[in-house]
């Protein structure tokens, strides 16, 4: 596709319920990456993904964040029993990986998770 | 530990003033730093690196091992550079960054 695409762009939901937020990355892109942005949090890393490996989860912030990515494409970001400081935004970036030189990050608009 | 301080939260400045936003860094390693910007309703978007020691758009920022700094300079700041600025750090040998809070900069005219 012509870049990152993230659904959905905003979400609202109630507190205590799951929700799961998309990703399609640039295709041909092995790394992708799940960053929350808050309001004086800046960028907070989640969780990265890079082709076959295991991916490196030592940014979820707890055991209700998980995050798949199905046939090396497309992820899902799913959060459990949300709380209200889960409120953010949710930003998806890929990147060509594996390169000798590290290449630049494409981000998507992001989705607007609101809990109520 | 890696970690990537940006002091100010908010830098404002008039049209043609100079502007420098601060970027520190503490890593063990050689580091890879880099500034991505966001445009109002534009996507987050890599702005330069320090590698490639270009001139993105009037912006340059030089690594200072010594100060461990990556600070974002322009002589002259125009309007359009209203926009949130990030400092980046390249996690040893992966395609990990890590982001600094952000610094907002506003121009104003």
């Amino acid at each position: 596709g012509a870049g990152v695409s993230q659904s959905p762009s905003n979400k609202v939901t109630e507190k205590g319920k799951d929700v799961e937020l998309r990703c399609d990355p640039i295709s041909g892109h092995t790394a992708l990456y799940w960053y929350r942005q808050s309001l004086g949090q800046g960028l907070e890393f989640l969780i990265y993904f890079q082709g076959n490996s295991a991916p490196d989860k030592s940014g979820l912030p707890s055991d209700r964040f998980s995050a798949e990515r199905t046939g090396g494409s497309v992820s899902t970001l799913t959060i459990q029993r949300t709380q209200q400081e889960d409120s953010a935004v949710y930003l998806c970036a890929s990147s060509p990986g594996a390169q000798v030189r590290i290449q630049p990050q494409h981000f998507g608009d992001g989705t607007r998770l609101s809990i109520l | 530990a890696q970690r990537v301080t940006q002091p100010e939260k908010l830098l404002s400045v008039f049209k043609g003033a100079p502007v420098e936003l601060k970027c520190n860094y503490s890593y063990s390693g050689s580091p890879e730093l880099f500034w991505y910007v966001q445009y109002s309703r534009q996507r987050l978007q890599l702005l330069l690196r320090h590698i490639s020691r270009e001139s993105i758009k009037g912006f340059t920022a030089d690594l200072n091992k010594g100060e461990t700094s990556f600070h974002l300079k322009k002589p002259f700041a125009q309007e359009e550079d209203s926009a949130m600025y990030y400092c980046a750090l390249r996690f040893y040998n992966t395609d990990k960054l890590i982001f600094g809070t952000g610094t907002r900069l506003q121009v104003f005219p």
